[in-house]
């Protein structure tokens, strides 16, 4: 069965600063895999996904994404936190057309 | 375009109560998802619809449980006989066809809370 850990569940960072966010899955096949950012209250905004090809990928807000297969990894990552990045972070792999299997989530404070 | 919009975003019902919610996708999306969210947890799976025909559906989702989506449009979830452990975030989302099986747009949810 498909599984996603997040193992860190809350992290700070201070404005400006660089941020990564890790990432492992267990997955048999190729896993097409998923970042998505939730505010308080509100529901899931998608920010990046990885479903072929080049292993570096570019999502919005100026996130960026690295699956590595050896690893089981898709680290999440900014070079420059904003304030408004403050946030839950959630980690996910899945089948085309069927469900995402989530990790647990990473709440995200940014300290001024 | 108004995004996936559920309905009603806070419901607070007694313990034994029925509840129903309402997710009205994304017009011209023929997937939709129904996950749980627990506090401090991420969404877990319930079941997903594509058109009127519901294909899939998680063992969370007990025989309490049932939702459905007449014409392929709107979906409702009800729960019969709630339970504290239903106390949730129900979440909503829709998907397009050809979307490469994802596209996810997700609704702002309902948040149950059963006392």
């Amino acid at each position: 069965a498909q599984s996603v850990t997040q193992p860190d569940i809350h992290i700070t960072v201070s404005e400006g600063a660089s941020l990564e966010l890790r990432c492992n899955y267990s997955y048999g096949a190729t896993p097409y895999l998923f970042w998505y950012v939730q505010s308080p209250g509100q529901g899931l905004q998608l920010l990046l996904k990885y479903f072929s090809g080049d292993t570096l990928v570019q999502g919005i807000k100026g996130f960026e994404a690295e699956f590595k297969r050896s690893q089981s990894s898709f680290n999440l990552r900014k070079p420059s936190v904003h304030w408004s990045d403050a946030a839950e972070y959630f980690c996910a792999v899945g089948q085309a057309g069927n469900m995402l299997t989530f990790g647990g989530g990473t709440r995200l404070m940014v300290k001024p | 375009d108004t995004g996936v919009s559920q309905n009603p975003r806070h419901k607070i019902t007694k313990r034994g109560q029925n509840v129903t919610f309402r997710c009205d996708p994304i017009s011209e999306h023929n997937r939709l998802y129904w996950y749980r969210q627990t506090l401090g947890q991420g969404p877990e799976f319930l079941t997903y619809f594509q058109n009127e025909a519901q294909l899939e559906k998680s063992r969370l989702l007990s025989d309490r449980f049932s939702a459905e989506r007449p014409k392929g449009s709107f979906s409702t979830l009800e729960i019969q006989r709630t339970e504290q452990g239903d106390s949730a975030m129900y979440l909503c989302a829709s998907s397009a066809p050809g979307a490469g099986g994802y596209g996810y747009t997700f609704g702002s949810g309902t948040r149950l809370t059963v006392v």
